[in-house]
């Protein structure tokens, strides 16, 4: 069974319209993180959550934002997509108490038009 | 801040073991992950470390000295299905448990 779910998997979206992709999981980890990954390239990342303290990356662009309701869920915004914004995005989570591991969900793969 | 690094590509045989490294220097430390990533997919968790010494799991193991910042991660009767590109990732809890990643190494698994 899936423990971390990212829908949609593929998402087609256009230039300048907002998108938003979600994040579920199972495990009730306590940190959530979101990674762009463009081709042949690490993951890199974007934000992540400890708890409810959400970590912004200095070179992440203002026209991504993050929300995280609950344990559970994370959002992922892209207010305004560019062509450049087009890549995998990859949500993962991790757990600081007892759990050694840290997955990933499926991705998202978004193409811009 | 941290810095990860990994070889960028290794080569090998089917059957032989491949050894790949990763290197770190982070402002603290709450282990160390491997996964295995196919192209067009998602990383797959493959091991954690956190305390010194050998992890193994079948055909893979991996290995932690926290005074050299240092890791391996080995593949052992390598599959042509072993080809793919390896993580390695560290998790860092002063700066609120952050999980960066080094930039990869591609393993190619020749017949």
């Amino acid at each position: 069974d899936a423990m971390v779910i990212q829908n949609p998997r593929y998402q087609v979206t256009q230039f300048g319209k907002p998108v938003t992709l979600s994040c579920s999981q199972t495990l009730n980890h306590n940190v959530m993180y979101w990674y762009q990954q463009k081709s042949s390239q690490a993951p890199k990342l974007l934000f992540h959550y400890y708890d409810k303290d959400f970590n912004n990356e200095a070179d992440t662009p203002d026209n991504f934002q993050s929300r995280r309701p609950n344990t559970f869920f994370c959002f992922l915004d892209i207010r305004s997509p560019g062509l450049g914004d087009a890549a995998m995005y990859l949500c993962a989570t991790s757990s600081t108490r007892g759990s050694t591991e840290a997955f990933f969900g499926q991705g998202t793969r978004l193409t811009v038009v | 801040g941290q810095n990860i690094d990994q070889p960028t590509e290794m080569t090998a045989t089917e059957g032989a073991i491949v050894q790949i490294n990763c290197t770190y220097q982070t402002s603290g430390f709450n282990g160390l992950f491997w996964y295995q990533q196919h192209a067009g997919e998602a990383p797959t968790f493959l091991s954690y470390n956190v305390l010194d010494g050998l992890e193994e799991k079948g055909r893979f193991s991996s290995f932690l000295s926290r005074s050299k910042g240092y890791s391996y991660l080995l593949l052992k009767e390598l599959q042509m299905k072993d080809s793919a590109s390896y993580l390695c990732a560290v998790r860092d809890p002063s700066d609120d448990y952050k999980l960066s990643f080094g930039a990869g190494t591609t393993v190619t698994v020749r017949a």
